[in-house]
């Protein structure tokens, strides 16, 4: 079947405390992407990628990381959480960006609370 | 900046109705728009993609259309069932956005039975 799978799906840590929320698609899709989505403020885009080693800030990239070592995980690495990190976050696949005529999958979320 | 506009932001209509959900944006450079469905605690869901050179897209009961020269994409949501109540989100590629996919704030939408 295919998905994009994220892990953990909920997770609750404090302040300081290193985390990686991981990413995964089996559709051997080149673009992938990291979004936030927070009451009021709608879906904002952190980091994309494009392909293989190669990623780019979205809106709101301060606080994260990514990295694209192999095509299918694209994880999301919050070095140091801040409570301001509390929200909803996706992980998205497709074939292409704005060429493609290929939707986006996303996966089913990630609730991260930061204490 | 590029924004991405949906109003309303919640609509309610009773079993039935034809009805359309609004989404404008203010730059008119446009690769392809995307609308998405939404369910509580759920991810979102592609239902309609259109490219800048098509003016609508159809999948059953849903119909999207694009209009670059004013900004405006509508998706048009016929006989609707209690089963369509969701948030639908709008999204787009935009050329002077590089890869980024810039999204509204979505429409709740409740379909009473």
């Amino acid at each position: 079947e295919a998905q994009v799978t994220q892990n953990p799906r909920y997770l609750i840590t404090v302040t300081g405390k290193k985390l990686t929320v991981t990413c995964s698609q089996n559709m051997n899709h080149e673009y992938m992407s990291w979004y936030r989505q927070d009451p009021g403020l709608g879906l904002r885009q952190i980091y994309y990628s494009m392909n293989v080693e190669v990623t780019d800030k979205g809106d709101v990239p301060e606080g994260y990381k990514v990295s694209r070592k192999e095509k299918r995980n694209f994880p999301l690495i919050l070095e140091s959480p801040s409570p301001n990190q509390t929200s909803l976050y996706f992980c998205a696949s497709s074939f292409g960006a704005w060429g493609s005529n290929q939707p986006q999958h996303f996966g089913d979320g990630t609730r991260l609370s930061i204490l | 900046k590029q924004e991405v506009t949906q109003i309303p932001a919640a609509l309610s209509v009773p079993e039935g109705e034809n009805l359309v959900l609004n989404c404008s944006f203010t730059d008119s450079a446009i690769y392809n728009l995307q609308w998405f469905r939404q369910d509580p605690g759920k991810g979102l869901t592609s239902l309609l993609l259109i490219q800048s050179s098509q003016r609508e897209q159809t999948s059953g009961r849903l119909n999207a259309s694009l209009d670059k020269s004013s900004g405006r994409s509508t998706l048009y949501i016929a006989a609707s069932q209690p089963g369509d109540s969701a948030t639908y989100l709008c999204a787009g590629y935009f050329y002077n956005q590089g890869g980024k996919l810039i999204f509204g704030q979505g429409t709740e939408l409740s379909v009473k039975p």
